[in-house]
């Protein structure tokens, strides 16, 4: 299994400019993630999904779309990206709390951006 | 004030010292997680506790409810172990969903 992977790796953008991350995950997890990572902030919810179609903003949330149309995906959309989104931007997954497995998250190795 | 602090912030030891780091939290949770994080940047779950304790080879991780407060404890330490440590605790955010707030992280360096 590959577990979460994230796509592209490196990205740099220029201020105005869209993009799409995309994070995928072969696990069957319900819960999927999006965190950016600052130095000296540690890493904060940008928004998350409980299923296939729903999704909701975490602590976050301006600036960026999702869309969890597929199970396995959640796209993080950037729509005019400014500098203040240069980041570090995780993907995890996992079961829902109460489940029989343990509501450990999986994370995917990141995907650096650099809005110039 | 943040949800989730940790301490130290930076530590340096020499291989083969017993190492604790120590979350304090302010709110109530379901479950607290101690995370890893290589220089490479990937992000790996070590353990996952609601109550008690959990050893997993060298690494040991209590929790104390009633004080809100956590530690990991690295025994036997090894270069390799040299990382960024992060707790963070699962709270429910209402509408059937959960999420993980995340303290600043611990950055541990084992010198041989």
């Amino acid at each position: 299994n590959a577990g979460v992977t994230q796509t592209p790796k490196f990205r740099v953008l220029k201020t105005g400019q869209s993009m799409t991350l995309l994070c995928a995950q072969d696990m069957n997890h319900e819960y999927m993630y999006w965190y950016r990572q600052d130095p000296g902030m540690g890493l904060r919810l940008i928004h998350y999904s409980v299923g296939e179609g729903t999704t909701a903003k975490g602590e976050v949330p301006d600036g960026y779309n999702v869309s969890r149309l597929k199970k396995q995906n959640f796209l993080l959309g950037l729509e005019s990206a400014a500098p203040s989104q240069t980041s570090v931007y995780f993907c995890a997954s996992s079961y829902p709390l109460g489940t029989a497995s343990s509501y450990e998250q999986y994370f995917g190795p990141g995907t650096r951006l650099t809005v110039t | 004030k943040n949800e989730v602090e940790q301490s130290p912030q930076n530590l340096t030891a020499q291989e083969g010292e017993f190492i604790t780091i120590n979350c304090s939290y302010s709110v109530g949770i379901s479950a607290l997680h101690w995370l890893q994080q290589h220089p490479g940047g990937g992000i790996v779950s070590l353990f996952m506790l609601s109550s008690g304790k959990k050893k997993h080879g060298r690494l040991i991780a209590t929790i104390n409810i009633q004080e809100k407060h956590s530690s990991l404890h690295i025994t036997a330490s090894h270069p390799r172990d040299s990382a960024v440590y992060i707790c963070a605790v699962l709270t429910y955010r209402g509408g059937g969903a959960d999420g993980l707030t995340f303290g600043k992280g611990t950055h541990l360096i084992i010198q041989p």
